[in-house]
């Protein structure tokens, strides 16, 4: 079964670091890209970052940019992020998912972990 | 605010044929393909289109894309309760250099 399950989310307080990973299973995780989007309740989907299948390119919003790193290990099959200094903002929930073609279509996604950034 | 734009709700009633918008710019909608998904709550999306207009294997094909020129739309068929749920458009964007949602579509059948 094609397969990706988040782990690591909790609660941190503001200026605080986190990771967060995704194991893979059920599918060849080195042939493709990868990309973390989260989501406060009730609101909508927001992409966070993203990684090409040979490692080597990354990509992330702006509102994360220098703070978080996106990470693989495809000898693991695991994706990471790498979040520092927390901010209240990256309170949500977030996901892993698998690009079909390196491009917004992500067919597999994970069931979600949440961060919640408080004091 | 995204730089996609969709309507936040939208309706119709059990059997009918509802369509949903996304308007983007020439830097996501106009340059690059579009896929859609579908949300319930407490749950991960799921794919239901991509490349504009396909669908993965198992989606039903009451589900149908189309894309002109800076402008999305997922129209569904036959409507029925179990459709109702958040709807994403997404497209990658050149400016971003990453993909981009728009901020989602309620749907209620009625």
């Amino acid at each position: 079964e094609v397969q990706l399950v988040e782990s690591g989310g909790g609660l941190v307080q503001p200026g605080g670091s986190l990771r967060l990973s995704c194991a893979a299973s059920g599918f060849t995780f080195s042939s493709y890209w990868m990309h973390w989007v989260r989501q406060i309740p009730g609101k909508g989907l927001v992409w966070v970052s993203r990684i090409n299948a040979d490692e080597r390119r990354t990509g992330y919003a702006d509102s994360v940019k220098g703070r978080f790193t996106i990470s693989r290990d495809n000898a693991k099959n695991t994706l990471y992020l790498q979040m520092n200094s927390l901010r209240a903002e990256d309170t949500a929930v977030y996901y892993c998912a698998r690009d079909l073609f390196g491009a917004a279509s992500m067919d597999v996604w994970g069931q979600g972990t949440t961060v919640t950034v408080s004091s | 605010q995204s730089v996609v734009t969709q309507p936040p709700s939208a309706s119709g009633a059990p059997g009918q044929r509802v369509t949903l918008s996304c308007s983007g710019s020439s830097s996501n909608i106009g340059s690059n393909t579009v896929s859609w998904y579908q949300q319930f709550p407490e749950t991960a999306p799921k794919l239901l289109i991509h490349s504009n207009n396909q669908r993965p294997s198992g989606v039903p094909d009451r589900f149908s894309g189309s894309k002109s020129g800076t402008s999305a739309s997922l129209a569904i068929s036959g409507l029925q309760s179990k459709d109702e749920a958040d709807y994403y458009c997404a497209a990658w964007d050149d400016s971003l250099n990453g993909p981009v949602f728009g901020g989602g579509t309620k749907l209620t059948v009625l």
